[in-house]
Protein backbone atom coordinates (compact mmCIF):
# COMPACT_ATOMS: atom_id res chain seq x y z
CA UNK A 1 0.00 0.00 0.00
CA UNK A 2 1.29 3.21 -0.78
CA UNK A 3 2.56 5.42 2.34
CA UNK A 4 1.18 8.90 1.45
CA UNK A 5 -2.00 10.67 1.15
CA UNK A 6 -2.65 13.18 -1.06
CA UNK A 7 -5.74 15.32 -1.90
CA UNK A 8 -7.41 13.83 -4.92
CA UNK A 9 -7.27 16.74 -6.98
CA UNK A 10 -6.55 20.51 -7.25
CA UNK A 11 -7.16 23.86 -8.93
CA UNK A 12 -4.49 26.52 -9.67
CA UNK A 13 -4.75 29.37 -11.48
CA UNK A 14 -2.56 29.59 -14.57
CA UNK A 15 1.00 31.75 -13.73
CA UNK A 16 0.01 31.17 -9.61
CA UNK A 17 2.23 28.56 -7.49
CA UNK A 18 1.12 25.40 -7.11
CA UNK A 19 1.19 24.27 -3.75
CA UNK A 20 0.83 20.09 -3.38
CA UNK A 21 0.58 18.66 -0.29
CA UNK A 22 1.68 15.09 1.08
CA UNK A 23 1.16 13.62 4.12
CA UNK A 24 3.77 10.85 5.01
CA UNK A 25 3.36 10.49 8.66
CA UNK A 26 4.78 6.92 9.21
CA UNK A 27 7.63 8.04 7.10
CA UNK A 28 11.40 6.24 8.40
CA UNK A 29 14.22 7.58 8.86
CA UNK A 30 15.99 6.61 5.70
CA UNK A 31 13.36 6.77 3.62
CA UNK A 32 12.98 9.73 0.75
CA UNK A 33 9.74 11.36 -0.81
CA UNK A 34 9.68 11.72 -4.20
CA UNK A 35 7.65 13.27 -6.99
CA UNK A 36 6.80 12.22 -10.38
CA UNK A 37 3.75 13.03 -12.43
CA UNK A 38 1.65 11.73 -15.49
CA UNK A 39 0.52 14.06 -18.08
CA UNK A 40 -2.34 12.41 -19.89
CA UNK A 41 -1.39 8.94 -21.47
CA UNK A 42 2.17 9.73 -21.41
CA UNK A 43 4.91 7.84 -18.85
CA UNK A 44 5.27 9.48 -15.55
CA UNK A 45 7.81 11.99 -14.81
CA UNK A 46 10.33 12.09 -12.15
CA UNK A 47 10.30 15.69 -11.02
CA UNK A 48 12.36 16.05 -7.59
CA UNK A 49 13.47 14.01 -4.10
CA UNK A 50 14.50 14.56 -0.94
CA UNK A 51 15.97 13.08 2.40
CA UNK A 52 15.84 15.90 4.97
CA UNK A 53 16.64 19.30 3.08
CA UNK A 54 14.23 21.40 1.40
CA UNK A 55 15.29 21.01 -2.53
CA UNK A 56 14.87 23.18 -5.51
CA UNK A 57 15.52 22.07 -9.60
CA UNK A 58 14.44 23.49 -12.05
CA UNK A 59 11.11 22.21 -12.34
CA UNK A 60 10.26 22.93 -9.01
CA UNK A 61 10.88 22.40 -5.22
CA UNK A 62 10.66 20.27 -2.58
CA UNK A 63 9.72 21.41 0.96
CA UNK A 64 9.51 18.40 3.73
CA UNK A 65 8.71 19.44 7.37
CA UNK A 66 11.11 19.36 10.12
CA UNK A 67 9.54 16.04 11.41
CA UNK A 68 9.41 14.54 7.83
CA UNK A 69 5.80 13.94 8.41
CA UNK A 70 4.49 15.76 5.27
CA UNK A 71 5.75 17.86 2.38
CA UNK A 72 5.16 20.01 0.06
CA UNK A 73 5.82 20.32 -3.71
CA UNK A 74 5.90 23.64 -5.23
CA UNK A 75 5.48 24.68 -9.14
CA UNK A 76 6.63 28.23 -8.89
CA UNK A 77 4.61 29.53 -11.97
CA UNK A 78 2.00 26.77 -12.89
CA UNK A 79 1.64 26.90 -16.40
CA UNK A 80 -1.42 24.90 -18.65
CA UNK A 81 1.35 22.35 -19.49
CA UNK A 82 1.54 21.21 -15.38
CA UNK A 83 -1.42 19.78 -15.83
CA UNK A 84 -1.22 16.40 -14.59
CA UNK A 85 -1.67 13.75 -11.89
CA UNK A 86 0.88 14.35 -9.46
CA UNK A 87 2.32 11.12 -6.77
CA UNK A 88 3.92 11.79 -3.83
CA UNK A 89 6.04 8.46 -3.02
CA UNK A 90 7.93 7.41 -0.30
CA UNK A 91 10.38 4.56 -0.31
CA UNK A 92 14.44 3.52 0.51
CA UNK A 93 15.97 3.62 -2.61
CA UNK A 94 16.26 -0.36 -2.53
CA UNK A 95 12.16 -0.56 -2.19
CA UNK A 96 9.78 -0.70 -5.23
CA UNK A 97 7.52 1.88 -6.06
CA UNK A 98 4.73 2.60 -5.03
CA UNK A 99 2.28 4.46 -6.53
CA UNK A 100 -1.04 6.01 -4.53
CA UNK A 101 -3.91 7.50 -6.88
CA UNK A 102 -2.23 11.25 -6.67
CA UNK A 103 -3.65 14.33 -7.11
CA UNK A 104 -4.82 15.49 -10.00
CA UNK A 105 -4.03 19.17 -10.99
CA UNK A 106 -5.88 21.13 -13.11
CA UNK A 107 -4.51 24.71 -14.60
CA UNK A 108 -7.14 26.70 -14.49
CA UNK A 109 -6.20 30.10 -17.27
CA UNK B 1 21.17 10.89 -23.29
CA UNK B 2 19.00 8.85 -25.00
CA UNK B 3 15.92 8.09 -23.11
CA UNK B 4 13.79 4.85 -21.76
CA UNK B 5 12.86 3.14 -25.10
CA UNK B 6 10.18 0.67 -24.87
CA UNK B 7 8.93 -1.39 -28.34
CA UNK B 8 6.32 -2.06 -29.56
CA UNK B 9 4.17 1.26 -28.60
CA UNK B 10 0.99 -0.48 -29.31
CA UNK B 11 0.19 -4.11 -29.51
CA UNK B 12 -3.20 -5.91 -29.99
CA UNK B 13 -3.70 -9.32 -29.23
CA UNK B 14 -5.90 -12.13 -28.81
CA UNK B 15 -7.27 -14.11 -25.41
CA UNK B 16 -4.95 -16.72 -24.73
CA UNK B 17 -2.14 -15.65 -26.92
CA UNK B 18 1.09 -14.54 -24.90
CA UNK B 19 3.10 -11.42 -25.77
CA UNK B 20 6.50 -10.25 -25.09
CA UNK B 21 7.45 -6.75 -24.61
CA UNK B 22 10.72 -4.72 -24.60
CA UNK B 23 12.55 -1.83 -22.68
CA UNK B 24 15.71 -0.17 -23.28
CA UNK B 25 17.27 1.62 -20.46
CA UNK B 26 19.12 4.82 -19.90
CA UNK B 27 22.40 4.19 -20.75
CA UNK B 28 24.02 3.28 -17.52
CA UNK B 29 20.98 2.65 -15.43
CA UNK B 30 20.90 -0.74 -14.63
CA UNK B 31 17.88 -1.34 -12.90
CA UNK B 32 14.57 -1.98 -14.69
CA UNK B 33 11.53 -1.78 -12.84
CA UNK B 34 7.98 -2.43 -15.16
CA UNK B 35 4.64 -1.44 -14.04
CA UNK B 36 0.81 -2.00 -15.08
CA UNK B 37 -1.27 0.97 -15.53
CA UNK B 38 -5.19 0.60 -15.91
CA UNK B 39 -8.08 3.01 -15.43
CA UNK B 40 -9.44 1.25 -12.91
CA UNK B 41 -6.29 0.22 -10.71
CA UNK B 42 -3.94 2.73 -11.30
CA UNK B 43 -0.52 2.30 -11.59
CA UNK B 44 0.84 -1.26 -10.08
CA UNK B 45 4.35 -2.56 -9.44
CA UNK B 46 4.93 -5.50 -11.12
CA UNK B 47 8.39 -6.84 -10.84
CA UNK B 48 12.27 -4.82 -10.69
CA UNK B 49 15.29 -6.09 -12.44
CA UNK B 50 18.72 -5.38 -10.91
CA UNK B 51 22.29 -6.58 -13.01
CA UNK B 52 19.91 -9.79 -13.98
CA UNK B 53 18.39 -10.25 -11.07
CA UNK B 54 14.88 -10.35 -10.21
CA UNK B 55 15.13 -7.57 -6.95
CA UNK B 56 11.30 -7.04 -5.99
CA UNK B 57 8.46 -8.36 -7.28
CA UNK B 58 4.91 -6.91 -6.88
CA UNK B 59 1.27 -9.33 -6.31
CA UNK B 60 0.89 -10.15 -10.32
CA UNK B 61 -0.08 -14.12 -11.41
CA UNK B 62 2.92 -16.25 -12.58
CA UNK B 63 1.41 -15.33 -15.82
CA UNK B 64 3.66 -12.41 -15.44
CA UNK B 65 7.60 -12.83 -15.92
CA UNK B 66 10.15 -11.28 -16.92
CA UNK B 67 14.15 -10.85 -17.33
CA UNK B 68 17.03 -8.69 -17.40
CA UNK B 69 20.14 -8.99 -20.42
CA UNK B 70 23.64 -7.79 -19.26
CA UNK B 71 23.57 -5.07 -21.38
CA UNK B 72 20.64 -3.96 -18.72
CA UNK B 73 17.91 -4.13 -21.61
CA UNK B 74 14.55 -5.90 -20.14
CA UNK B 75 11.92 -7.62 -21.84
CA UNK B 76 8.53 -8.48 -19.95
CA UNK B 77 5.99 -11.67 -20.83
CA UNK B 78 2.48 -12.48 -19.97
CA UNK B 79 1.49 -15.99 -21.16
CA UNK B 80 -2.13 -16.67 -21.80
CA UNK B 81 -3.44 -13.20 -21.84
CA UNK B 82 -7.04 -12.04 -20.50
CA UNK B 83 -9.25 -9.14 -21.31
CA UNK B 84 -8.43 -7.71 -17.96
CA UNK B 85 -4.71 -7.86 -19.41
CA UNK B 86 -5.69 -5.05 -21.28
CA UNK B 87 -3.37 -1.95 -19.97
CA UNK B 88 -0.39 0.61 -20.47
CA UNK B 89 2.83 -1.17 -19.49
CA UNK B 90 5.71 1.36 -18.50
CA UNK B 91 9.43 0.35 -17.83
CA UNK B 92 11.39 2.49 -15.87
CA UNK B 93 15.19 2.45 -15.13
CA UNK B 94 17.06 4.01 -12.70
CA UNK B 95 21.00 4.01 -11.88
CA UNK B 96 22.26 1.99 -8.89
CA UNK B 97 20.21 1.19 -5.75
CA UNK B 98 21.11 3.23 -2.90
CA UNK B 99 21.65 6.14 -4.82
CA UNK B 100 18.47 7.36 -4.14
CA UNK B 101 18.10 8.53 -7.61
CA UNK B 102 14.83 8.58 -9.19
CA UNK B 103 13.02 6.73 -12.01
CA UNK B 104 12.76 7.80 -15.85
CA UNK B 105 9.86 6.13 -17.31
CA UNK B 106 9.23 5.28 -20.73
CA UNK B 107 5.99 6.43 -22.73
CA UNK B 108 4.35 2.65 -22.62
CA UNK B 109 3.21 0.03 -24.56
CA UNK B 110 -0.69 0.12 -24.97
CA UNK B 111 -1.73 -3.88 -24.96
CA UNK B 112 -5.06 -4.44 -26.35
CA UNK B 113 -6.39 -7.79 -25.29
CA UNK B 114 -9.61 -8.73 -27.67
Amino acid sequence: DAKTTQPPSMDCAEGRAANLPCNHSTISGNEYVYWYRQIHSQGPQYIIHGLKNNETNEMASLIITEDRKSSTLILPHATLRDTAVYYCIVRTSYDKVIFGPGTSLSVIP
Amino acid sequence: KAGVTQTPRYLIKTRGQQVTLSCSPISGHRSVSWYQQTPGQGLQFLFEYFSETQRNKGNFPGRFSGRQFSNSRSEMNVSTLELGDSALYLCASSSNPGTGQGAFFGQGTRLTVV
